[in-house]
């Protein structure tokens, strides 16, 4: 079984401040991982993928995130925030195995930038 | 066309209506979802195609009925619903594999009123 959990459903944080978006994950066979956006009214946007190569990744719109296994985390993190970040953040986890792309999402984490 | 689309983006229906969304995927892709995202809950599974063929089924109650004619055409047709399935119904592809982590993307989604 494969779970993903995201703290926080709601950060706000201000223009040019660090974004730190938290994500962690149970899976009983080495996973892999993703991070979506979702902007209103859209579906969701791949931002970045943990596919067991390097463990920091990096993604479209300057984020990136970090694979800590001893940690079961994939924290989402952004240096400096922009007004366009505003979004809803979804943290999925995919098992490898015989599952055919199934994944599993977080319930959200709504990011809010104050100018 | 590019990508996925869903067609409409927006439906109201009464409870004794039958109704259907289409979602076609111009990527070449071999898999197929259905999504539901409620306000307030994580993204609900509902279906997954693998090469048009039903791979799973998460409990979904009948009166959603998917059919998924090709490896590019997704359907879900509604049927006597509820007001709780009011929702946004995702249709997402990927080119899925066994134990493969291949990203999954996602059309606009349908946006769907049941009154």
């Amino acid at each position: 079984a494969q779970s993903v959990t995201q703290l926080g459903s709601h950060v706000s944080v201000s223009e040019g401040a660090l974004v730190l978006l938290r994500c962690n994950y149970s899976s009983s066979v080495p996973p892999y991982l993703f991070w979506y956006v979702q902007y209103p009214n859209q579906g969701l946007q791949l931002l970045l993928k943990y596919t067991s190569a390097a463990t920091l990744v990096k993604g479209i719109n300057g984020f990136e995130a970090e694979f800590k296994k001893s940690e079961t985390s994939f924290h989402l993190t952004k240096p400096s925030a922009h007004m366009s970040d505003a979004a809803e953040y979804f943290c999925a986890v995919q098992s490898g195995g015989t599952s055919y792309g199934k994944l599993t999402f977080g319930q959200g984490t709504i990011l809010t930038v104050h100018p | 066309e590019t990508g996925v689309t869903q067609t409409p983006r927006h439906l109201v229906m009464g409870m004794t209506n039958k109704k259907s969304l289409k979602c076609e995927q111009h990527l070449g892709h071999n898999a197929m979802y259905w999504y539901k995202q409620s306000a307030k809950k994580p993204l609900e599974l509902m279906f997954v195609y693998n090469f048009k063929e039903q791979t799973e089924n998460n409990s979904v109650p009948s009166r959603f009925s998917p059919e998924c004619p090709n490896s590019s055409h997704l359907f879900l047709h509604l049927h006597t619903l509820q007001p709780e399935d009011s929702a946004l119904y995702l249709c997402a592809s990927s080119q899925a594999a066994s134990g493969a982590p291949y990203e999954q993307y996602f059309g606009p989604g349908t946006r769907l009123t049941v009154t």
